[in-house]
């Protein structure tokens, strides 16, 4: 089966702009998650989605995170405006309801200067 | 809020010797425990997993036990090679809204 699609692999914006990443998960999966992993640090969940709703974005910055899972299937996360703490690999993930294991997509690794 | 302790941060073997890295984790109510490995610059991918209902689990050279009176849980690797090096995350499904948390990672470096 296809894996999790993430874009872009990579970006570097300056500090003030505005970023978005995109995540396509596995066919199926109606659970997706967005984590954001600094270096050197482990997966640190920001929001997870359970088809087109919410379920936990505790952890979400909100004053300059957004994200959304429109139909239940594709998922964009937006940063506005970024922060230089906000360098780090963004991983999106998506599980299957019957199962606890998710599978990681590549990640974009975004650099804010 | 929850939180998993990861030990130790690096570690250096030499091939074909064990590696053992070591987890505690806050929550009592938690079922699941999973490992993931990372090579540098990839996506993490899951090794293996323990549900709370058992003690240990194998696969081949690697194995993890758990012990939920204690709440700590074990990433057992033997026989290492080289293509084992990376960094390997433990993790716990809260009970609450079954999330993951992570640890902060191992290093593992095998050496020929």
């Amino acid at each position: 089966e296809a894996g999790v699609a993430q874009s872009p692999r990579y970006k570097i914006i300056e500090k003030r702009q505005s970023v978005a990443f995109w995540c396509n998960p596995i066919s199926g999966h109606a659970t997706l998650y967005w984590y954001q992993q600094i270096l050197g640090q482990g997966p640190k969940l920001l929001i997870q989605f359970q088809n087109n709703g919410v379920v936990d974005d505790s952890q979400l910055p909100k004053d300059r995170f957004s994200a959304e899972r429109l139909k239940g299937v594709d998922s964009t996360l937006k940063i506005q405006p970024a922060k230089l703490e906000d360098s780090a690999v963004y991983l999106c993930a998506s599980r299957d309801l019957k199962s606890y294991e998710q599978y990681f997509g590549p990640g974009t690794r975004l650099t804010v200067t | 809020g929850e939180n998993v302790e990861q030990h130790p941060s690096t570690l250096s073997v030499q091939e074909g010797d064990s590696a053992v890295i070591k987890c505690t984790y806050s929550d009592s109510a938690s079922n699941y425990f999973p490992w993931y490995k990372q090579e540098l610059g990839k996506r993490p991918q899951l090794i293996i997993d323990i549900r709370s209902n058992v003690g240990e689990k194998k696969d081949q050279r690697i194995a993890v036990t758990l012990n939920k009176t204690a709440k700590h849980f074990s990433l057992h690797i033997t026989e290492t090679q080289p293509e084992d090096s990376a960094v390997y995350f433990c993790a716990f499904r809260g009970s609450t809204l079954g999330r993951l948390y992570f640890g902060r990672g191992t290093q593992l470096t095998v050496w020929p």
